[in-house]
């Protein structure tokens, strides 16, 4: 069974102080790999696909990275318009219409 | 640009009672359509997409049922709410992209959700 879990559940940060989340995941064959983040009360917002090992992509302060085993998000030097949930999501060969989301890292960035 | 609208933005209804939830896609044709349910705290639950008018798949046997009756338009319903339906209703869309089947990667985009409270 393909399965997704992130770390920490939560993560409180103070403003500038960077830090990273984690993503890993055990599938039979990883097709790409979603981050998003979601504010509360609204809908999943994508943030980046990742499709092979040792990929990167970024956004402002945001960078995700890929492994083999797992993916980080990290942020640098975060402000509070950061706080948010991030959400990781998997597509495996065999079910291409098909996401398995991570249950989220919840990230608090102190003002 | 595409947009995704879901309607109503938050539902109050008696158990036992009808649903029907909307979700419709402007500025693209043919998109492959999903409903989710994301219960509080957790990620989230794929309940049905639809590849095509009146084709729908259901990944979750449960109360609630799906219907595609035009292209954008994506409909949730069920005909006797339980408590166990509450939760926060979200529809995505996707289209594929890739030059070959097997290279097929599909991103799905969210809309706004709608809060449904089963009383």
């Amino acid at each position: 069974e393909d399965q997704v879990t992130q770390s920490p559940e939560a993560l409180r940060l103070q403003e500038g102080e960077s830090s990273s989340l984690n993503c890993s995941y055990t599938v039979s064959g990883l097709r790409g790999l979603f981050w998003y983040r979601q504010d509360p009360g609204k809908g999943p917002e994508f943030l980046f696909t990742l499709y092979s090992a040792g990929e990167e992509k970024e956004k402002e302060r945001l960078k995700a990275t890929l492994t083999k085993k797992e993916s980080f998000l990290h942020i640098t030097a975060p402000k509070p318009e950061d706080s948010a949930t991030y959400l990781c999501a998997v597509q495996v060969f065999g079910s291409a219409r098909q996401l398995t989301f991570g249950s989220g890292t919840q990230l608090t960035v102190l003002p | 640009s595409q947009t995704i609208h879901q309607w109503p933005a938050t539902l109050v209804q008696p158990v036992g009672s009808p649903l029907s939830l909307e979700c419709t896609v402007e500025g693209t044709s043919n998109p492959n359509l999903y409903w989710y349910r994301q219960a509080a705290g957790r990620g989230l639950q794929l309940l049905f997409y639809s590849v095509g008018i009146g084709q729908i798949s259901s990944e979750v046997p449960q109360n609630l049922s799906a219907s595609r009756p035009q292209d954008r338009q994506f409909i949730l319903s069920s005909k006797k709410l339980l408590l166990s339906d509450s939760g926060f209703y979200l529809c995505a869309w996707s289209l594929a992209r890739g030059s070959t089947t097997s290279s097929k990667v599909y991103e799905q985009y969210f809309g706004p959700g709608t809060r449904l409270t089963v009383t």
